[in-house]
């Protein structure tokens, strides 16, 4: 699998819109890019996946440039309730395993 | 969503004994189920693969002796823990792979946070 590069941490005020950024400049053809995130002490949820087209759905929209090399996931209306650690992940869709990178620490703050 | 529930939500033992984790697909079945380990502020770390009705695939590392897995249904897999030390002390979470036709997603459980003292 394809490997991901994302910050460490970002900060984003209540109500703007949070944009993760992630790099998985290896990505292969037939490999998607999935989005979960974990708030603290519980286990991750799925927020969203793509493979070439832009994404949207009731928690976030997905953005994957035109060469595959990276992906943005975007909080449209960040809460206090978004605050977690949030995983891109590269696989092929038929691929049962995840194989969890370090993950962004969003911190959404009043 | 589907859910997948585990149990216990946390567990004290002592050094020395064993440990039992179930989790459970309370709305699909599933025929493939994985353990996860995280240490605190680490991502985490995939165990294993719990297969229904055959043997557990690990990943490099992981000792199966140490871990034993057992998918005897498909709603439900088991981690043991054998002869838990200290070090085994982390937060074990789970997740089954739900399959309908094309459509397949992974949902994960709520985690069991395990203390050996």
């Amino acid at each position: 699998d394809a490997k991901t590069t994302q910050p460490t941490s970002m900060d984003c005020a209540e109500g703007r819109a949070a944009n993760l950024p992630c790099n998985h400049s290896t990505i292969s053809g037939n490999e998607y890019v999935y989005w979960y995130r974990q708030i603290h002490s519980q286990g991750p949820q799925y927020i969203i996946h793509g493979l070439k087209n832009n994404e949207t759905n009731e928690m976030a929209s997905l953005i994957i440039t035109e060469d595959r090399k990276s992906s943005t996931l975007i909080l449209p209306h960040a809460t206090l309730r978004d605050t977690a650690v949030y995983y891109c992940i590269v696989k092929m869709y038929n691929f049962n395993k995840f194989y969890f990178g370090s993950g962004t620490k969003l911190n959404v703050k009043p | 969503g589907a859910v997948v529930s585990q149990h216990p939500s946390w567990v004290i033992c002592k050094s020395g004994t064993s440990v039992k984790i179930e989790c459970r697909s309370l709305d699909f079945q599933a025929t493939t189920m994985f353990w996860y380990r995280q240490f605190p502020k680490q991502s985490l770390m995939l165990m294993a693969t719990s297969n229904e009705g055959s043997k557990a695939t690990y990943e490099q590392g992981v000792e199966k002796d140490k871990f034993l897995i057992n998918h005897a249904s498909l709603t439900l897999s088991t981690l043991t823990v054998t002869s838990a030390h200290p070090e085994d002390s982390s937060f074990y979470i789970c997740s089954a792979r739900y399959s309908r036709g094309g459509y397949r997603e992974q949902y994960f459980g709520p985690g069991t946070r395990l203390t050996v003292t």
